[in-house]
C-alpha cells in the first residue's frame, strides 16, 4: 500500500533558529507533494505545492525564503522552517499524490514548538 | 482566493445518531471533492471522494455534492464512538492544489 513517512514527529527549536522536516513516499511515486500547516487554532493551510519537473508554487503568506522546499525525486521531499518564531508553531504535514492525482497520502506530521 | 468553509466547527452526537457535516466551496469549476478524517495525533486519511454532482454511499457513510449551490456534505448513519475525529473537507482545484476546510470536530458519545 501507499505510505508516507514523515520525520521528525516532534521538534523544539529556539526562537530564530531553523529546522528541517522530511517526507519519504513508499509504495507509489510522489509526483506532487503539498506541504500544509495545521495551526493551534486548527486552521489547515496550504504552504506550497511541489510537482516534479515544475516550479514550486507557494501560497499567499508563505515564501521560499522562509520555507524552502526540496523535491529531488519521486520518493522524497523536505521543507525547512527558517528563523522560526512563535507564529510558526503547529503541525506540519506533507501530502503526496501520484500521477493519477487522486488521494493525498499524508505523513504523520511534524509538530513544531518554538521556545 | 479560494476558500473552503465547514460547519459546524464542533458536533456532539449520541451513539446511533445520524450525523451531517457540511462544506461550502468557492469554485464551481473544481472537479473533485473529498472528505478526510483525522484521528487525534494521526495523519489525515481519505474517507470518500466524488467527481460529479450527486450522491455516493459506502457503508454507513454518504457524501453529496451539489456544484450549483457550491455545497458538499458528509452523512454518517448509526454514528459510532470510533467515528469521533476531525473531519476535513477537501476541494481539488484545477490548479492541482488541494484546499482544505478548517474541519469539524465530531464527538460520538457512547
Amino acid at each position: 500500500g501507499a505510505l508516507v513517512y514523515q520525520y521528525p514527529r516532534r521538534t523544539i527549536c529556539k526562537s530564530g533558529t531553523s529546522m528541517r522536516m522530511e517526507c519519504q513516499a513508499v509504495g507509489f511515486q510522489a509526483t506532487s507533494v503539498a506541504w500544509y500547516r495545521q495551526s493551534p487554532q486548527k486552521t489547515f493551510e496550504l504552504i506550497a505545492l511541489s510537482t516534479v519537473n515544475s516550479a514550486i508554487k507557494y501560497e499567499q503568506n508563505f515564501t521560499q525564503e522562509k520555507f524552502p522546499i526540496s523535491h529531488p525525486n519521486l520518493s522524497f521531499s523536505s521543507m525547512t522552517v527558517l528563523n522560526a518564531y512563535l507564529e510558526d508553531r503547529g503541525l506540519y504535514l506533507c501530502g503526496a499524490r501520484d500521477r493519477t492525482g487522486g488521494t493525498l497520502y499524508f505523513g504523520a506530521g511534524t509538530r513544531l514548538s518554538v521556545l | 482566493q479560494q476558500k473552503v468553509q465547514q460547519s459546524p466547527e464542533s458536533l456532539i452526537v449520541p451513539e446511533g445518531a445520524m450525523t451531517s457535516l457540511n462544506c461550502t466551496f468557492s469554485d464551481s469549476a473544481s472537479q473533485y471533492f473529498a472528505w478526510y478524517r483525522q484521528h487525534s495525533g494521526k495523519a489525515p486519511k481519505a474517507l470518500m471522494s466524488i467527481f460529479s454532482n450527486g450522491e455516493k454511499e459506502e457503508g454507513r457513510f454518504t457524501i453529496h455534492l451539489n456544484k450549483a449551490s457550491l455545497h458538499f456534505s458528509l452523512h454518517i448513519r448509526d454514528s459510532q464512538p470510533s467515528d469521533s475525529a476531525l473531519y476535513l473537507c477537501a476541494e481539488y482545484t484545477n490548479a492541482y492544489k488541494v484546499i482544505f476546510g478548517k474541519g469539524t470536530h465530531l464527538h460520538v458519545l457512547p
